[in-house]
């Protein structure tokens, strides 16, 4: 079992939809989650960033952490073709020294 | 403007003939890592470097060599290439990395896709 799990897609909505992309994990010992977007032949780039259990949120993006669950979202409002991209959960344990990387989901949004 | 530079963006070569893959960042950052993209697999942490001669073994570290003797370096060797080692790579680096979530912040570059013939 992988200590991330995310599903791969492709998800595709249309423009102005909300969505919502998810991962579990099975560590406890994950402390700090992160949610990346990379676009096509890009590197990955932080969207956001959030500790422990609650929420997060950044304009249009919001960040949930349910530590109880072992389950985080990221959620888009108002998808822009932009948004087109794949997102990668990531998670670190507290004092660790390496991130963790879901597979990554491939969102498409269309106009 | 603040990067992290890898070189080349693409690379075709036949198995067992050796390769440097370089990483360049120039945000003085203490902490680098090579990391692998595989379709379905996500991400995998290769080789890590806490600091300049402080390096360690990520997840997928075989087949794989690495050193870091300047702080803004940290090439990524494969001796002996083989097909399975047919990958996208990122280079990675952050302030500092201490699991503490102060200035951790991972920056990547744009990646290296290379196919092992």
């Amino acid at each position: 079992q992988k200590e991330v799990e995310q599903d791969p897609g492709p998800l595709s909505v249309p423009e102005g939809a909300i969505v919502s992309l998810n991962c579990t994990y099975s560590n406890s010992a994950f402390q700090y989650f992160m949610w990346y977007r990379q676009y096509s032949r890009k590197g990955p780039e932080l969207l956001m960033y959030t500790y422990s259990s609650g929420n997060k949120e950044d304009g249009r993006f919001t960040a949930q952490v349910d530590k109880s669950s072992k389950y985080i979202s990221l959620f888009i409002r108002d998808s822009q073709p932009s948004d087109s991209a794949t997102y990668l959960c990531a998670m670190t344990p507290h004092g660790g020294f390496k991130t963790i990387f879901g597979a990554g989901t491939r969102l498409f949004v269309k106009a | 403007e603040a990067q992290v530079t890898q070189n080349p963006r693409y690379l075709i070569t036949v198995t067992g003939k050796k390769l440097t893959v370089t990483c360049s960042q120039n945000m003085n950052h203490e902490y680098m890592s090579w990391y692998r993209q595989d379709p379905g697999l996500g991400l995998r942490q290769i080789y890590y470097s806490m600091n300049v001669e402080v390096t360690d073994k990520g997840d997928v570290p075989e087949g794989y060599k690495v050193s870091r003797k300047e702080k803004r370096n940290f090439p990524l060797i494969l001796e002996s290439p083989s097909p399975n080692q047919t990958s996208l790579y990122f280079c990675a680096s952050a302030e500092q990395f201490r699991g503490t979530a102060t200035n951790e912040k991972l920056f990547f570059g744009s990646g290296t896709q290379l196919s092992v013939l």
